[in-house]
């Protein structure tokens, strides 16, 4: 199975303050995600890369941005965190076209803004 | 507006009974559907997928059903077993030339009683 690390796994951070997390993962795959898990919202797409430097925003995008510089790395930084954005972030690889191999997710980042 | 829906938040079952998940979409453009499982402190994993084309796949104690025209599919597990205990999401692939982010629904917690 494709290794695929985040970190941190937890953080605590104030309003206002840049946070970024980290996506690594040790195959070449092209395709990254990442969403973050409410209650009652399920999984919700923030932003994905289709490889280095080719990002798209998903459904919850506002206050997040995201940078791909190396394939092995999507990196997702919140530039002034506000409470809403406490959650639990997922970062996700897909083996490309396979429809049948689905993603493979990290173990998540808890993030709490106080 | 959710596009995938998951109305049952929760669902107890006994150990070797039947346990059925269900799980509507609204957009008729998706092609793909998955199942994800996922336990307390660990990110989803792949359970179970289906195309479009086809109404049923198994694999093993796990099948999943789905009928197009009411737009509708379910998870059924058989015999369920106190281990299957955890969340389950739905997810959705939009029919599309590449960019295959999926869609989620808000989970249903899955208890199953020994």
């Amino acid at each position: 199975d494709a290794g695929i690390t985040q970190s941190p796994r937890h953080k605590v951070t104030e309003t206002g303050t840049p946070v970024t997390l980290r996506c690594h993962q040790t195959e070449n795959h092209r395709y990254m995600y990442w969403y973050r898990q409410d209650p009652g919202h399920g999984l919700r797409l923030i932003h994905y890369s289709y490889g280095v430097k080719d990002t798209d925003k998903g459904e919850v995008s506002d206050g997040y941005s995201v940078s791909r510089s190396k394939t092995e790395d999507f990196l997702l930084t919140l530039e002034s965190a506000t409470s809403s954005q406490t959650s639990v972030y997922f970062c996700a690889i897909s083996r490309g076209t396979q429809a049948n191999y689905g993603y493979t997710f990290g173990s998540g980042t808890r993030l709490t803004v106080v | 507006d959710q596009q995938v829906k998951q109305n049952s938040p929760s669902l107890s079952v006994q150990e070797g009974r039947i346990s059925i998940l269900n799980c509507d979409y609204t957009n008729s453009m998706f092609d793909y559907f998955l199942w994800y499982k996922k336990y307390p402190a660990e990110g989803p994993t792949f359970l179970i997928s289906i195309s479009s084309i086809k109404d049923k796949n198994e694999d093993g104690r796990f099948t999943v059903f789905l009928n197009k025209s009411a737009k509708h599919l379910s998870l059924h597990i058989v015999p369920s077993q106190p281990g299957d205990s955890a969340v389950y999401f739905c997810a959705a692939r939009p029919m599309d030339t590449g960019r295959r982010a999926l869609t989620f629904g808000s989970g249903t917690r899955l208890q199953v009683q020994p």
